[in-house]
């Protein structure tokens, strides 16, 4: 079944970190892909997304993506993690029918001081 | 733009009642989907709207749950009768018509919906 797949339930980093998290996909063909974050007791907010061309994305918050069709994945990362990233983030891929969204089980990202 | 509007933030309910969930989406959106978010099943897409009809209910776990979209400012989920099981936290999102704009749809803040 077509799907994306987050294989990290929780990860933690220190504040001024780098971070990278994982996002892998099973589609026939190049998909859309999303990232999602989700504050606590917050909806979900679009952080970026990929259609085609350009494989490195750009999104909010100092956020990037990187598309790698070769590994199958669309990784999260930011250079500079602050303490206000501390989120559950999602990554996200066409479902079913016209203009759905299937989601990962999603990463939730702890800061230390 | 005040985004996509849902009420009420929170319900608590006693198992057996009637719930309805209310989501204004945002204006010139065509799209209106409604998710539920759960600790053991994730985010799942219950149904979704386009032009105020309802083109995929499939999602919706059964009979006693029901939505509608009399017009394209407002949209319900209703619940009846709700059970303990129905507790989780629903998702309004609403997005613009066609090609890659309708995408990455905006969520609204969630319902969380305890029944007791």
């Amino acid at each position: 079944a077509q799907s994306v797949t987050q294989p990290d339930i929780h990860i933690t980093v220190s504040e001024g970190a780098s971070l990278e998290l994982r996002c892998n996909y099973s589609y026939g063909a190049t998909p859309y892909l999303f990232w999602y974050v989700q504050s606590p007791g917050q909806g979900l907010q679009l952080l970026l997304k990929y259609f085609s061309g350009d494989t490195l994305v750009q999104g909010i918050k100092g956020f990037e993506a990187e598309f790698k069709r070769s590994q199958s994945s669309f990784n999260l990362r930011k250079p500079s993690v602050h303490w206000s990233d501390a989120a559950e983030y999602f990554c996200a891929g066409p479902g079913a029918g016209s203009y759905q969204l299937t989601f990962g089980k999603g990463t939730k990202l702890s800061v230390i001081p | 733009d005040a985004g996509v509007i849902q009420s009420p933030r929170h319900e608590v309910t006693e198992m057996g009642q009637e719930v309805t969930l209310r989501c204004k989406p945002i204006s010139g959106h065509d799209y209106l989907f409604w998710y539920r978010q759960t600790m053991m099943r994730g985010l799942e897409l219950l149904i979704y709207f386009n032009n105020n009809v309802p083109i995929d209910d499939s999602g919706m776990p059964e009979d006693r749950f029901s939505a509608k979209m009399p017009n394209a400012s407002f949209s319900t989920l209703k619940i009846q009768p709700s059970e303990p099981r129905d507790s989780a936290v629903y998702f309004c999102a609403s997005g613009p018509q066609g090609g890659q704009g309708a995408w990455g749809y905006t969520f609204g803040s969630g319902t969380r919906l305890t029944v007791v």
